[in-house]
């Protein structure tokens, strides 16, 4: 069973178009996150959410749009894409009280 | 603000050779320390991590890293390193307190060879 999984694991789109990366963690935890790792490997918060509730929102453009259906649930969207958005997005999940996040496999999103 | 400064972005080294990464954070207020693996292609996965008490912490697999809180440091060490141990390590740095980000230095490859 993966813990943290995401989809697509890759995603090839052209400029301007729109598109979602999913996330879902059965592990039980109240806390997911989106982390961009850039072509130089540096991975960096985006957003974090914690019990369906947005807590950490870091200088993202407007494009990018988290939302947590529920709380084992979070999806990326982004509205129209460039090129410097080409990146691998990972998702994590911890549990309030506890320390480790736990990852998933990555998406890695090419856009062209 | 944390931020968090690995030395060395490229370690290579030999089969069976000890092997130290170096990480550096900044912060002003607690923190727990983590160092990352991610093997090529694959996610992020917790190789060890220090919280509190004792400043040497091991992993399963032959890695241990002390905190030194007077030099802010928490290298990484392995006594004899192997080819599977090649990968990119990422040290990375939380507040004191569970749900914040986690603030990552900019990675080291280790790469073994033979």
């Amino acid at each position: 069973d993966t813990a943290v999984s995401q989809t697509p694991k890759y995603l090839v789109t052209q400029m301007g178009n729109d598109k979602s990366i999913k996330c879902e963690q059965n592990l039980g935890h109240d806390t997911m996150y989106w982390y961009k790792q850039d072509s130089k490997k540096f991975l960096k918060i985006m957003f974090s959410y914690n019990n369906k509730e947005l807590i950490i929102n870091e200088t993202v453009p407007n494009r990018f749009s988290p939302k947590s259906p529920d709380k084992a649930h979070l999806n990326l969207h982004i509205n129209s894409l460039e090129l410097g958005d080409s990146a691998v997005y990972f998702c994590a999940s911890s549990q309030v009280g506890r320390d480790t996040q736990y990852f998933g496999p990555g998406t890695r999103l090419t856009v062209l | 603000a944390q931020s968090v400064t690995q030395l060395d972005s490229q370690v290579p080294v030999f089969e069976e050779a000890p092997v130290e990464l170096r990480c550096n954070y900044s912060s002003s207020v607690s923190v727990y320390l983590f160092w990352y693996v991610q093997y090529p292609n694959q996610g992020l996965q917790l190789l060890l991590k220090y919280l509190s008490g004792s400043t040497l912490v091991e992993s399963i697999n032959g890695f241990e890293a002390e905190f030194n809180k007077s030099q802010t440091s928490f290298h990484l060490r392995k006594p004899s390193v192997h080819i599977s141990d090649t990968a990119e390590y990422f040290c990375a740095v939380s507040e004191n307190q569970a749900g914040t980000a986690l603030i990552f230095g900019k990675g080291t490859t280790l790469s073994v060879s033979s």
